[in-house]
């Protein structure tokens, strides 16, 4: 059963750093695109970031980079997302996805200004 | 970076038939745009009905299509039930960014 299990979430004041991680199991995990999405408070889905099963190619949306970088490992089944410089405009439910097939529970940042 | 349109909301009758779009800033929607679409209940994470275009997902009910139609994709439901009421979001690729569409609040009414 293919399962994606997240953490890491949490309250931050504007300026400050927050590193999600989700935790896959089920699947083989090196074989997949992973990706994040995450979702204002009463508002749409809107994608962020993903990452290649090895690595090898990220791409982010304008809006988080050079603030928030996708990585993963791949011996550890994990993927991440660190986040720097967050602003209240970033507070969301972030999720997980592999593929956009299978997603995590989610994950709730709230960033304080 | 591109914008994907839906339609805000629509109504469609228990057991009618309604369709759902997906447009994009930059031309015609293709195939090369690997549609997607998602089905978002209150409090849940997104579920995926159709990918890559008309290609449905184990889970998805035998009611729901995707398609190229008129430059655009598109999610046909047929025979519409009282638990298909909810969000639609269609995702669209553009060489390797995503982006989703500002979703499509459907009630069955």
């Amino acid at each position: 059963e293919v399962q994606l299990v997240q953490s890491g979430g949490g309250l931050v004041q504007a300026g400050g750093s927050l590193r999600l991680s989700c935790a896959a199991s089920g699947f083989t995990f090196s074989s997949y695109w992973m990706n994040w999405v995450r979702q204002a408070p009463g508002k749409g889905l809107e994608w962020v970031a993903t990452i290649k099963g090895d690595g090898s190619e990220k791409h982010h949306v304008d809006s988080v980079k050079g603030r928030f970088t996708i990585s993963r490992d791949n011996a550890k089944n994990s993927l991440y997302l660190q986040m720097n410089s967050l602003r209240a405009d970033d507070t969301a439910v972030y999720f997980c996805a592999r593929g956009f097939t299978f997603w995590g529970q989610g994950t709730l940042v709230t960033v304080s200004s | 970076q591109a914008v994907v349109t839906q339609e805000p909301s629509l109504t469609v009758s228990p057991g009618g038939t309604v369709t759902l779009t997906c447009g994009s800033s930059t031309g015609g929607v293709t195939s090369d745009h690997f549609p997607y679409w998602f089905q978002q209940k209150p409090g849940q994470a997104p579920r995926t009905l159709i990918y890559d275009t008309n290609n449905k997902e184990s889970w998805t009910p035998a009611r729901f299509s995707g398609s190229l139609l008129g430059g655009k994709a598109a999610l046909t439901l047929s025979g519409a039930q009282p638990e298909d009421e909810a969000e639609y979001y269609c995702l669209l690729s553009y060489s390797g960014f995503r982006v989703f569409g500002g979703g499509t609040k459907l009630t069955v009414l």
